[in-house]
This record gives structure tokens, sequence and C-alpha cells, in this order.
């Protein structure tokens, strides 16, 4: 059974850079999906941050590409997420997800990583 | 690229039938059949309920169905059950490989 499990610090300063990994498992990270991020505030609501294919090809949210690097690491099955210079709305619980049958949804999802932006 | 609207809740007794309404434009939910709706539980993570428009995935009960007229997806549950209770959230393709998300619905089963 696929999995995706997300990992990283709880706990960022102000203007520093955040920065998760999605382990696949069960899946090649180099079968033909692509593999996004998705972030939560707490309370709120979901926002698609970006996506990665194999190839290294991404896609970004408009309103966060200056910020954002999406990354895969095919030797260790899993991608990555940074996201610089971030503040207190960049608190989030993040999730990392694979799309539906090649399409534009997302049908399998990590369970979460809660990421506070504090000093 | 602003968040598609959706109503903040919905409720409906035992039985009945709802409808959430996910409002676009015409650069995302009214030029694309790729909307999807996701069921979100509290603490959990999203689960894919529809996809593009109207489809569901294996697993997903038929109680659920989706369609789109306009620039406004909707998402009907039919004969409502506690167990239906959570959030739910449509997303779009929106263009140039983007998405975009709606603002969630609460539903409640009376």
């Amino acid at each position: 059974q696929v999995q995706l499990q997300e990992s990283g610090p709880g706990l960022v300063k102000p203007s520093g850079t955040l920065s998760l990994t999605c382990a696949v498992s069960d899946d090649s990270i180099i079968s033909s999906h692509w593999w996004s991020w998705v972030r939560q505030p707490p309370g709120k609501g979901l926002e698609w941050i970006g996506e990665i294919y194999h190839s290294g090809s991404t896609n970004y949210n408009p309103s966060l590409k200056s910020r954002v690097t999406i990354l895969v690491d095919k030797s260790k099955n899993q991608f990555s997420l940074k996201l610089i210079s971030v503040t207190a709305a960049d608190t989030a619980v993040y999730y990392c997800a694979r799309d539906h049958l090649h399409g534009s949804s997302f049908g399998l999802w990590g369970r979460g990583t809660l990421v506070t932006v504090s000093s | 690229q602003s968040a598609l609207t959706q109503p903040a809740s919905v409720s409906g007794s035992p039985g009945q039938s709802i409808t959430i309404s996910c409002t676009g434009t015409s650069s995302d939910v009214g030029s694309y059949d790729l909307v999807s709706w996701y069921q979100q539980y509290p603490g959990k993570a999203p689960k894919l309920m529809i996809y593009e428009g109207s489809k569901r995935p294996s697993g997903v009960s038929n109680h659920f169905s989706g369609s789109k007229s306009g620039n406004t997806a909707s998402l009907t549950i039919s004969g409502l059950q506690a167990e239906d209770e959570a959030d739910y959230y449509c997303c779009s393709y929106a263009g140039s490989s983007t998405y975009v998300f709606g603002t969630g619905t609460k539903v409640t089963v009376l």
C-alpha cells in the first residue's frame, strides 16, 4: 500500500527557511505521477503550493513562487519542499500528495506535519 | 488566483440531500472539467471524493456526486449520514499548470 510520509523541523524562526521531505513507500518516485505539496493554516483552508515530476519539472502557486523550491531525490525515493523568508503566516500543516490516475486531482495524501514559525 | 468560493456551512438531517456549491471564474472552474472534491475530518488528511467534476474514485460511496454549471461546481450528498459530517473542499485546475482550492464548507448532520 503506497504511503507518503512528511518529515522535518516543527519549528522555524521568522525570516528563516522551512525545509520538509516527503518519503514515498511502495511506489517509485519515477512513476508517471506528479508529486505535490499542499498546506493548511490552523483552522483555515487548503492551499496548493506546487508540484514536481521525476524529471525535475516543477509548477508553483504564483503567490508563493518567489519563495518556493521543490526538488526530487530519486536515489532516496523522496521529494522535498523549501520555503524561504518565512513569517507567521506560513505556520500550517504541510501535506505531500500524489496525483490521482495521472490527472488533475490529489488521490493520495501524507498525514501532514505541523510547522510553526515563531521565535 | 483567488480561492474558490464555498458556503461556510451546510446542514441537513439524516437521509436528506444537501448540495455544496463551489464558485470560481471563467479562468478556472468555467474553463475546465477538472474540479475535484475532498472530505476532511478534524486532524486528518483530506480524502479525494470526486475528480474530473463527476467521477468517483474506487471505494467512494455513490451517495456522493458532482456536477458543474458555468463557473460553479457542486457536490451533492444524497441520503445524508452521520459519518458525512466533515469539512469539504473543492479544487480546480486554474490553467498554467496551477491549482486553486475552495474556501471550505463545514457539513453538519442535524
